[in-house]
């Protein structure tokens, strides 16, 4: 059983930029999931796709941020324009919706830092 | 909305004590209750998960009882080791598999 993987595992880039990450979840888990962590804090929920629909997002992603998963399969999340405080790991996670109460297999993260 | 209250750490304790980590949540309806462990240089796995009122989730030594009327999900662990050192995340899910609400973690330190 392949776990969830990210990569890249860590993004060093100028503000500014932009970057993209990428997701591969756990093949037969239909729901994806982005969250963000900042160092002391627990993760805190971005976005989420059942299949490659985005059924919903938070209100902490900007229009500067974007997240496809165009044949709900792997996913991407891009963020423009970076800026100083988009420095975090970002989390991606997913789950299968066979049954209830699925919980939720975590990558290892992405790393992002903003010079 | 719903939110997720930890114990404030770190936590040092000495290989075989007993530990608590305290964890009350708010939340509309009849969430999904988890405990994840965050390992050094590692993502977040599942510990231990309750899915209703009194259920009690156990795994490597680990418990925790979905209590609904103190709206709590305490971890304890009779007998620590090193190898428990770890940062212990409380979450809490609606029972449609949607979003998961995180606490901000609690770092425990066991030492020899």
């Amino acid at each position: 059983d392949t776990g969830v993987s990210q990569n890249p595992r860590h993004k060093i880039t100028k503000r500014g930029q932009n970057v993209t990450f990428r997701c591969d979840p756990i093949s037969e888990h239909n729901r994806l999931y982005w969250y963000r962590q900042t160092l002391g804090q627990g993760p805190e929920f971005l976005t989420y796709f059942q299949n490659e629909a985005q059924l919903e997002k938070s209100r902490l992603l900007s229009d500067r941020f974007s997240a496809e998963r165009p044949k709900g399969s792997f996913s991407t999340l891009e963020i423009q324009r970076t800026e100083q405080g988009d420095s975090a790991m970002y989390l991606c996670a997913s789950s299968s919706l066979t049954g209830p109460n699925q919980p939720q297999h975590f990558g290892d993260g992405t790393r992002l830092s903003i010079l | 909305g719903d939110s997720v209250t930890q114990m404030e750490g770190p936590v040092t304790l000495s290989e075989e004590a007993f530990l608590t980590i305290n964890c009350t949540y708010t939340a509309t309806g009849y969430p999904s209750l988890f405990w994840y462990v965050q390992y050094p240089g590692e993502g977040l796995q599942l510990l231990l998960k309750a899915t209703k009122a009194d259920d009690k989730g156990s795994n490597k030594g680990f418990e925790a009882t979905y209590r609904k009327e103190t709206t709590s999900f305490h971890l304890e662990k009779g007998s620590v080791q090193v190898s428990d050192s770890a940062v212990y995340f409380c979450a809490l899910a609606p029972t449609n598999a949607g979003k998961s609400t995180f606490g901000d973690g609690t770092t425990l330190t066991v030492k020899p």
